[in-house]
């Protein structure tokens, strides 16, 4: 089966600028993760969709952040306006059954200067 | 929430020597344990998994991971590491009575001598 799909790869942007992600989950996963990892650290939980309905999203800086997902398939991640400290790896997950683990995308590298 | 302690930040063992890596959670319940690898500039991969069962799982790659309640402890190992096992390991818990999500402890990095 095809993985989880995740665009831009690479993002480099200044302070104050807007960006967005993109990721396409593995068909028929009805669960999608955004995680954001900064460097040195393991993945934080940024929001978690159940189909297209937000389930958590208590970890999301929503005065900056904001996540949706179209039709409960692709999904969009944006942050407006970035901060220096948002440079991280954001990494997209999708999954059927919780008990089976998340499969991960290879994320979207972002810096912000 | 359920939370996730790995103790040791960085771990270096020789190519051939067997591996012990820790993981400690916090969970009212039994969750879900989860070890994921993470190679540089890469996504993570799942190794192996634990929701029920036989407490001895085995994942890819010849690891394998024990849980044991009493300890709230899920600690990964592999008898004999190769070269290509440097990576860093994620231990992660799933929540199976809050939304299950899954938060990650802070990640061991892990380093073969040759």
């Amino acid at each position: 089966e095809a993985g989880v799909a995740q665009s831009p790869r690479y993002k480099i942007i200044e302070k104050r600028q807007s960006v967005a992600f993109w990721c396409n989950p593995i068909s028929g996963h009805a669960t999608l993760y955004w995680y954001q990892q900064i460097l040195g650290q393991g993945p934080k939980l940024l929001i978690q969709f159940q189909n297209n309905g937000v389930v958590d999203d208590s970890q999301l800086p929503k005065d900056r952040f904001s996540a949706e997902r179209l039709k409960g398939v692709d999904s969009t991640l944006k942050i407006q306006p970035a901060k220096l400290e948002d440079s991280a790896v954001y990494l997209c997950a999708s999954s059927r059954l919780p008990q089976e683990g998340y499969t991960f995308g290879s994320g979207t590298r972002l810096t912000v200067v | 929430a359920q939370s996730v302690t790995q103790p040791d930040i960085h771990i270096t063992v020789s190519e051939g020597a067997s591996l012990e890596l820790r993981c400690n959670y916090s969970y009212g319940a039994t969750p879900y344990l989860f070890w994921y690898v993470q190679s540089p500039g890469q996504g993570l991969q799942l190794l192996l998994k634990y929701f029920s069962g036989d407490t001895l799982v085995q994942g890819i790659k010849g690891f394998e991971a024990e849980f044991k309640r009493s300890q709230s402890s899920f600690n990964l190992r592999k008898p004999s590491v190769h070269w290509s096992d440097a990576a860093e390991y994620f231990c992660a818990v799933g929540a199976p009575y809050n939304n299950n999500d899954m938060r990650f402890g802070a990640g061991t990095r892990l380093t073969v001598k040759p």
